[in-house]
């Protein structure tokens, strides 16, 4: 079946520095992928929507210089957590959908991505 | 503001039981419902889907019952196992607003063996 995958899947950096999460869709094309936000114990918070070619979709307060996204292929989309601090660490979700199967085709989740900003 | 809503925060279910795990949503608008599946430290996994033309949709031991008049949906595990232990998240999605998924704050299930 398709498949998301997400890079790395988990990292720990210094505050202050950058820090970039791959999600990459593996058997499928995808003009939109979702990248989510998860704290201990809560939902699956949208943070913002990345399309392909164009600039990303954010959800309000969520900031745009801090959660860099890049989507430069149909298979690949990029969120750059910018001078990372204590506050931002996080479990970070992307999910995309095969953009044939249209929206309601099924979403797949990569695994993850856990930051740990010391 | 959270759209979507699942209230109960956990469930224990004594193997082969039913499992009942209910989510409200506040916005009329969403007319496409999904049920998720997520052991710790991994992505969730798709369990089973609803569009707002049906109020009942089935798929082996998973039924997601759509009540639009309440907004409220329901998805039952029937007989529950313990592999079947996580945290369950419903998500929803608004017509015409491309593919944004709304999600609940999850319930964690727990079967009893």
């Amino acid at each position: 079946g398709a498949v998301v995958s997400q890079h790395p899947s988990w990292v720990i950096c210094k505050s202050g520095t950058s820090v970039k999460i791959e999600c990459r869709s593996l058997d499928f094309q995808a003009t939109t992928m979702f990248w989510y936000r998860q704290f201990p114990k809560q939902s699956l918070m949208l943070m913002a929507t990345s399309n392909e070619g164009s600039k990303a979709t954010y959800e309000q307060g969520v900031e745009k210089d801090k959660f860099l996204i890049n989507h430069a292929s149909l298979t690949l989309s990029t969120l750059t957590v910018t001078s990372a601090h204590p506050e931002d660490s996080s479990f970070y979700i992307c999910s995309a959908r095969d953009s044939i199967a249209g929206r309601t085709g099924e979403l797949f989740f990569g695994e993850g991505s856990r930051l740990t900003v010391l | 503001d959270q759209q979507v809503k699942q209230n109960s925060p956990s469930l224990s279910v004594q193997e082969g039981r039913i499992s009942i795990l209910n989510c409200d949503y506040t916005n009329s608008m969403f007319d496409y419902f999904l049920w998720y599946k997520k052991y710790p430290a991994e992505g969730p996994t798709f369990l089973i889907s609803i569009s707002s033309i049906k109020d009942k949709n089935e798929d082996g031991r998973f039924t997601v019952f759509l009540n639009k008049s309440a907004k409220h949906l329901s998805l039952h595990i029937v007989p529950s196992q313990p592999g079947d232990s996580a945290v369950y998240f419903c998500a929803a999605s608004v017509a015409n607003t491309g593919n944004q998924f709304y999600f609940g704050t999850g319930t964690s299930l727990t079967v009893i063996p």
